[in-house]
């Protein structure tokens, strides 16, 4: 069964620096997005994707924030300046229908 | 703004009670509903979901959850857990005019031996 993955599974940084989350959606898929869940909180979303370009984003998703789809397969999330308040499980998530199929996630922790 | 709300925060029940997990939502269109759960250490999966037609849909591992359109509700319940059920139930709503999932806060359900 296809499923979405997700690279790296935990990527620790320090303040400050730039971090690329990877996910590689399932093939035929045409929404992509991406949510996050702070320990103990819920899950939030940041920003949705279609036809190349971002279609929604939550006031979360600032100007720090971007993603991309460079090749048709993998569709990245750029934090450019990581704060403390970023870290954070960042979960992708693809659909063509209603229901949203997830990744595993990347734990992101920011030092 | 779409508000989900989990009415429980955390649940602590023994092997084979029934569970019963509430939640609502504040939308007054169409929606389609969702449960996810999230065993510790693990990416959130789908339990159930509805679209439409039948109000009481039956999903993974026994669980089951009916949409009351009335109540705005979409209420999780299961007969009898087991020690495997322990795990965050997250309850989630698609609107009709948004692609954007709204989660509610989640469940912690603990199930002891």
């Amino acid at each position: 069964e296809p499923e979405v993955t997700q690279t790296p599974s935990h990527q620790v940084t320090q303040m400050g620096q730039e971090v690329i989350l990877r996910c590689v959606p399932i093939s035929n898929h045409l929404y992509f997005y991406w949510y996050r869940q702070i320990l103990g909180q819920k899950v939030e979303f940041l920003v949705s994707f279609y036809n190349n370009e971002i279609s929604e984003k939550s006031e979360i998703f600032d100007d720090q924030f971007s993603v991309e789809r460079p090749d048709g397969s993998n569709f990245t999330l750029k934090i450019r300046s990581t704060k403390l308040e970023d870290s954070a499980m960042y979960f992708c998530a693809s659909t063509t229908s209603p229901e949203q199929f997830f990744g595993p996630g990347t734990r992101l922790t920011v030092l | 703004a779409q508000s989900v709300s989990q009415h429980n925060h955390h649940v602590i029940l023994s092997e084979a009670a029934s569970l019963e997990l509430g939640c609502n939502y504040s939308y007054g269109g169409t929606v389609n509903l969702f449960w996810y759960v999230q065993y510790p250490g693990q990416h959130l999966q789908l339990l159930l979901k509805y679209f439409s037609g039948d109000p009481l849909v039956k999903g993974i591992k026994g669980f089951e959850a009916e949409f009351i359109k009335s109540k705005f509700s979409f209420n999780l319940r299961k007969p009898s857990v087991q020690w495997s059920d322990t795990a965050e139930y997250f309850c989630a709503v698609l609107c009709s005019n948004d692609y954007k999932l709204s989660f509610g806060a989640g469940t912690t359900v603990t199930v002891r031996a």
